[in-house]
């Protein structure tokens, strides 16, 4: 399966901030996903990153609070825009792992842990 | 109602002992089923893909009811190191998203 380094593995920002998370994987994918896991609760969807497209967004999440950048096949960065406490949450990055026609499943980075304040 | 619903648990079982718990999914077509193991402060790290009618890994066993659409993961000869919350993960035919459940705690004591 693939290797995800992200970064920074955890922060702490002041509200109104903006904090750029970056995801690297050892091989080329096509897709990558970014998700939100809130304290207690499990992953939600925030968008899919495609190289050379603009990310898909899930309902709840625009763009302009998470622009994400896709420049290659094995890199990718989510920024959580003009934070809010609300925003503390543990973000991180997924691709998929396939021998294709066979999807055996999903490989996440290992998150970043934000606390705004 | 909730595209994967699990039993939160938490399941407190002692060491060597046997525990099972489901996980069930609203949409009918749903092909692709994931058990994935999540240690507190931790990434989701996949435990098992389920396929067919179910698989054996070990001490772990996955079984899928399509007809009463649920999955369920067995652990047999419970370690201190089992302790974990279990997130059953499905995914539907011609989509790239995934469904996440909420999370089984397990807790394994001495």
């Amino acid at each position: 399966s693939a290797v995800i380094s992200q970064k920074p593995s955890r922060d702490i920002c002041q509200r109104g901030t903006s904090l750029t998370i970056q995801c690297q994987v050892d091989s080329q994918v096509t897709m990558m996903f970014w998700y939100r896991q809130q304290p207690g609760q499990s992953l939600t969807l925030i968008a899919t990153a495609n190289q050379g497209s603009e990310a898909t967004y899930e309902s709840g999440f625009v763009i302009d609070k998470f622009p994400i950048s896709r420049p290659n096949l094995t890199f990718s960065t989510l920024t959580v825009s003009n934070m809010s406490p609300e925003d503390s949450s543990i973000y991180l990055c997924s691709v998929e792992f396939q021998v294709p026609p066979i999807v055996y499943g999903y490989t996440f980075g290992s998150g970043t842990r934000l606390t705004v304040v | 109602r909730k595209e994967v619903e699990q039993d939160p648990g938490p399941f407190n079982v002692p060491e060597g002992a046997t525990v099972a718990f489901n996980c069930t999914y609203s949409n009918s077509a749903s092909q692709s089923f994931f058990w994935y193991r999540q240690d507190c402060r931790k990434e989701p790290k996949l435990l098992m893909s389920v396929y067919s009618s179910g698989n054996e890994d070990g001490r772990f066993t996955a079984q899928l009811n399509r007809a009463s659409q649920y999955i369920s993961l067995l652990i047999r000869d419970s370690k201190l190191s089992d302790s974990a919350t279990y997130l059953c993960v499905v995914k539907t035919p011609n989509d790239y998203k995934l469904s996440f459940g909420a999370g089984t705690t397990v807790t394994v004591r001495a």
